[in-house]
């Protein structure tokens, strides 16, 4: 265990739904990330947030849209989505201000299947 | 635009070999170099961070080094075991960015 938790673990979705995945850290970190993992592909940083605020988005598209309203938490919340956008959606946080000298850890990851 | 990449993409070796994964990046401005695990369908393991002025880093039985101005850092398994089986990927942080470049892995599976 990493003390990054996130839920829920599998989802199927269509493309017209809306849902929404969660990432909880237990380490006390300032700093959170989504990350993109699709198959055959480098991973991919989605957003990067320092203290409950954006630091960096690596022009997502907007079916896309993420929330941290403390520093323990973090979501993704997700809307009309594209069967390409199946793919390991990944959390991880650090203890510093979002900077890449800090080690990073890892949730499990949600499994996302668009239909 | 800063690419990084790993060879071999997959290796299948048998229990007590000693190994080594290659990863190469193309622009030597970066903060670090970092070495991650991945078992399949979980996240990633933090193995080892080498910073830019270090040459290598150690942890038991894995040893990695880095070569910043060629562009290249190898990760020695010694000793290998079947629980090492998993994904490993290394990753670069470009200077003046927040964000790690990440090659797209070496597969390793060890058969007993």
């Amino acid at each position: 265990e990493t003390g990054v938790t996130q839920t829920p673990r599998h989802l199927v979705m269509g493309m017209t739904n809306k849902k929404s995945l969660k990432c909880e850290q237990h380490l006390g970190h300032n700093a959170m990330y989504w990350y993109k993992q699709s198959a055959k592909k480098p991973l991919e940083l989605m957003f990067v947030y320092s203290l409950e605020e954006r630091v960096e988005n690596n022009s997502v598209p907007s079916r896309f849209s993420p929330e941290c309203p403390n520093s323990s938490h973090l979501f993704l919340h997700l809307h009309t989505l594209q069967p390409e956008d199946s793919a390991l959606y990944l959390c991880a946080s650090s203890q510093g201000s979002g900077q890449t000298t800090d080690t990073q850890y890892f949730g499990p990851g949600t499994r996302l299947t668009v239909l | 635009k800063q690419e990084v990449t790993q060879i071999p993409a997959a290796l299948s070796v048998p229990e007590g070999e000693n190994l080594v994964l290659n990863c190469s990046f193309t622009d030597s401005a970066i903060y670090n170099l970092q070495w991650f695990r991945q078992d399949p369908g979980k996240g990633l393991t933090s193995l080892l961070l080498i910073q830019s002025s270090q040459r290598e880093q150690t942890s038991g039985r894995l040893n990695a080094s880095l070569d910043k101005s060629s562009g290249r850092s190898t990760l020695y398994i010694a000793a290998s075991q079947p629980g090492d089986s998993a994904t490993y990927l290394c990753a670069v942080p470009p200077y003046n960015t927040d964000k790690l470049i990440f090659g797209t892995g070496t597969r390793l599976q060890v058969f007993p």
